[in-house]
Order: structure tokens, then sequence, then C-alpha cells
């Protein structure tokens, strides 16, 4: 089945420890995206990229960076996390067409920072 | 005013029951609606979208009143496994693929 994939589904890192979260999809949308969600809030867009090209929320801190190698990954990276970044991260994609941007979701990865 | 506002609730419906949830956007040209549900602890999943005639899957409605801008979710029947977060979702103006999420409606349906 087509789908969404993120690895890992959990993460422990240490405060000030590089983390990078990994999101796979099969389903060939041009548009992939990263959240951060935090308990009883809202899905925060942190960035997205349409095709190849990077697009920065103007509040995503500078210690969240991302990549992607290839249409089908989309790497998250923390460069230095701390206690307030522990959160779950999601992953989704879309396609530019004729459902107006359905979103499907990866089953998230929950990064705990110690 | 926020973007997509909904009511947090907690709705505590019985089973049965028939519950709906609104949602308000201030983007009057928004173009694309949709409702997602998320379970806890889980990602969210696509439940439907809004269409401007307004559309109906099984025991849900939804509904969009762009007049009042606004969209609408009506379940029937409610379910045990109804209970969840229903997030509204609403695309910008001119076709634009970033989404803005309410914070969600949390449903309790309880026996």
């Amino acid at each position: 089945d087509a789908m969404v994939i993120q690895n890992p589904r959990y993460q422990v890192t240490q405060f000030g420890k590089p983390v990078t979260l990994s999101c796979s999809q099969t389903l060939n949308h041009n548009v992939m995206y990263w959240y951060q969600q935090k308990s009883s809030q809202a899905p925060k867009l942190l960035f997205h990229y349409y095709d190849k090209d990077f697009n920065n929320e103007a509040d995503t801190p500078d210690n969240f960076q991302s990549r992607r190698p290839n249409t089908s990954f989309c790497f998250l990276d923390i460069r230095s996390p701390g206690l307030g970044d522990a959160a779950m991260y999601l992953c989704a994609t879309s396609r530019e067409g004729d459902r107006k941007y359905e979103q499907y979701f990866g089953p998230g990865t929950r990064l705990t920072v110690t | 005013r926020k973007e997509v506002e909904q009511d947090p609730g907690p709705f505590n419906v019985p089973e049965g029951a028939t519950v709906a949830f609104n949602c308000t956007y201030s983007n009057s040209a928004s173009q694309s609606f949709f409702w997602y549900r998320q379970d806890c602890r889980k990602e969210p999943k696509l439940l439907m979208s809004v269409y401007s005639s307004g559309n109906e899957d099984g025991r849900f409605t939804a509904q969009l009143n762009r007049a009042s801008q606004y969209i609408s979710l009506l379940i029937r029947d409610s379910k045990l496994s109804d209970s969840a977060t229903y997030l509204c979702v609403v695309n910008g103006a001119g076709g634009s693929y970033i989404p803005t999420f309410g914070r969600g409606t949390s449903l309790i349906v309880h026996p």
C-alpha cells in the first residue's frame, strides 16, 4: 500500500545532541511537510518542500534544518535539541491536483530529550 | 483573531447521539477545507474533504458556509470508536497548499 513512513517511531536524545528524523513516501507526492505537535496543540508547520523548493516558516528556529535528497525522502535535523523540542514530529505529503492538497501523514516520531 | 478556530470541547455524548462541530476561518479567499481525525498519540488522518455543496460519508456529514466562513461536521449515531480529536483544516487562498490547522475539538463518546 502507498504510504508515508517515519523512522524511528520513538527517539530519545540528550540535551544538545544532534538528532535526525526521517520520512519516506511511496505516494509520489511532490509536497512534503514537517510538523511539530505538542500535547493538546494543533500541529505546527516547521517547513515544507514543494518539489525541490524549500520553504521555511518564519518562526521556525534555526536549530531545525531539513533535507530532501529526492522525491521520496525527507529528513528533519535538530542540531542541538533542547528540552522544549520534546514533541511528536509529523511528516506529511500532498500532491498538486484535483484533491486540493489533501494531506497524508506518517505515524510520527515521538522525540524525548533528556 | 485566529485564522482557524474550533471549540476545543470536550464534547461528552452518549452512544447513539448526534453531535455537531463548527469551525470558523478568517481568510475569505480560502478554497480547500478538510476534517481530520486524530486519535490519542497517533497521526491525523483525513476524515473528509468539505465541498461547497456539502458531502456525506455514512454517518458523517460536512457542510461549508462561505458567507459566514465556517464549516461543520455532523456525526450521527455516535459510536464509542468515534472518540477522538477532530481537526479542522483550511488551505489558503488561490489554491495554496499550505494548510492552517484548528486546535481540534475533542469528542468523548460514552456507553
